[in-house]
């Protein structure tokens, strides 16, 4: 069964690095997200994408994150001059295309992300 | 702002019992409605979703949807040890997005 892959799995880095992180959606998915999930809170929208630009992002998504497809297969988050308070599990997602009963997000493993 | 509440928990239930999760949402304009169960340190798993008022089975699992209430809640019959997990209730707008509620965290004791 095809699934959402995430890489790496765990990333650790210094405050004020930038990080990317690394998805490679559903093969014939065409709508990908990110959330993120603070230890102990719940999952948080971050950002959509569909046909090669952003659909949406929530407050958290400022100018310190971007997002990008950069050829047919990956989905990348990249965060600028990390903060420890993004220090949290990434998630990636994507659904497929289609009316009503093909909404499902599909969520990948994540990457846990901790800021030094 | 769209809010999706859920009782936190711990719910404990015995082994074989009937679990019942609830959720309520802030956003009429709410259309999809999904149940994710997640392990600890892993991702959101889809267990079911829903779109219609009324009931939706599949297998053990029984989700119900009040849109008048704004009211979702998922059932779990005979619940099994392997059911211990926090089921994160979901509500999609019209955007597309997903708003998660926190959770309610499952113990079923063999």
């Amino acid at each position: 069964e095809p699934e959402v892959t995430q890489t790496p799995s765990h990333q650790v880095t210094q405050m004020g690095q930038e990080v990317i992180l690394r998805c490679v959606p559903i093969s014939n998915h065409l709508y990908f997200y990110w959330y993120r999930q603070i230890l102990g809170q719940k999952v948080e929208f971050l950002v959509s994408f569909y046909n090669n630009e952003i659909s949406e992002k929530s407050e958290i998504f400022d100018d310190q994150f971007s997002v990008e497809r950069p050829d047919g297969s990956n989905f990348t988050l990249k965060i600028r001059s990390t903060k420890l308070e993004d220090s949290a599990m990434y998630f990636c997602a994507s659904r497929p295309p289609g009316l009503t009963g093909a909404d499902t997000q599909y969520f990948g493993p994540g990457t846990r992300l901790t800021v030094l | 702002q769209k809010e999706v509440e859920q009782n936190s928990g711990p719910l404990s239930v015995p082994e074989g019992a009937i679990a019942s999760l609830n959720c309520t949402y802030s956003d009429r304009g709410s259309q999809s409605f999904f149940w994710y169960r997640q392990y600890s340190g892993k991702s959101p798993e889809l267990i079911m979703s829903i779109y219609s008022n009324g009931d939706k089975e599949d297998g053990r699992f029984t989700a119900q949807l009040n849109k008048a209430s704004q009211y979702v809640s998922l059932l779990i019959r005979d619940s099994q040890p392997s059911d211990s997990a926090t089921y994160l209730c979901a509500v999609q707008t019209g955007a597309n997005n997903l708003f998660f509620g926190t959770g309610t965290r499952l113990t079923v004791i063999p």
